[in-house]
């Protein structure tokens, strides 16, 4: 049974680039929510999804948006890129909005 | 605003040795606290989860306290191994199904 997978696993962008990272959530799961760690830093909510809507939202910018599928999967996009959102961005995916999350190895984002 | 702090940020402990993570946060009106381990650019493992109405987990050599009241949490890991070198993460749910806050972290060395 695969976990939560995310790709890429590394990714090289230059300043004011947009980028797509993407999760597949564990077998079963239907919600999915992204987090954003800064190198030193605990992980910061960016937003969570379920049955293909944004259900939450934490403090991040209009420039981030996300989508899920209704296979369940979801992207992370992040447009005009800042040397700021350089960080791990992690995948979490539950089996409904109140269950145990279960997290991704990230993708590790560098805005050079 | 929910805050967690996580003390000490850093700790260095010989083979052997049992020790504790200490971590607090400022609103008290949780409804879980769970213990994570992240290995370096790699997700996150969750070790321990401990419901609002519970005291204590224990999982192996990992044991997690809950004061509520007081806002604070503790971590022991007894016996250490090398293998236990990681950076240690506290997260609460305020509600279910809401967001998880995290602490920046208590970044382990068990030195053989």
């Amino acid at each position: 049974d695969a976990g939560v997978t995310q790709s890429p696993t590394h990714l090289i962008k230059t300043r004011g680039q947009q980028v797509t990272l993407r999760c597949s959530p564990k077998s079963g799961h239907d919600t999915v929510s992204w987090y954003q760690q800064a190198l030193g830093q605990g992980p910061q909510f960016i937003f969570q999804y379920y049955e293909e809507e944004e259900r939450q939202r934490g403090n991040f910018p209009d420039r981030f948006s996300g989508h899920q599928f209704p296979n369940y999967s979801s992207e992370l996009n992040v447009n005009a890129l800042l040397l700021g959102d350089s960080a791990l961005y992690l995948c979490a995916s539950s089996r409904s909005v109140n269950e145990k999350l279960f997290f991704g190895s990230g993708t590790q984002l560098s805005v050079l | 605003k929910q805050e967690v702090t996580q003390i000490p940020a850093a700790l260095s402990v010989p083979e052997g040795e049992n020790l504790v993570l200490n971590c607090s946060f400022t609103d008290s009106a949780i409804y879980n606290l769970q213990w994570f381990r992240q290995d370096p650019g790699k997700g996150l493992t969750s070790l321990l989860l401990i419901q609002s109405s519970q005291r204590e987990q224990t999982s192996g050599r990992l044991n997690a306290s809950l004061d509520k009241s007081s806002g604070r949490s503790t971590l022991y890991i007894a016996a250490s191994q090398p293998g236990d070198s990681a950076t240690y993460l506290c997260a609460v749910e305020e509600t279910s199904g809401s967001r998880l806050t995290f602490g920046e972290g208590t970044q382990l060395t068990v030195n053989p």
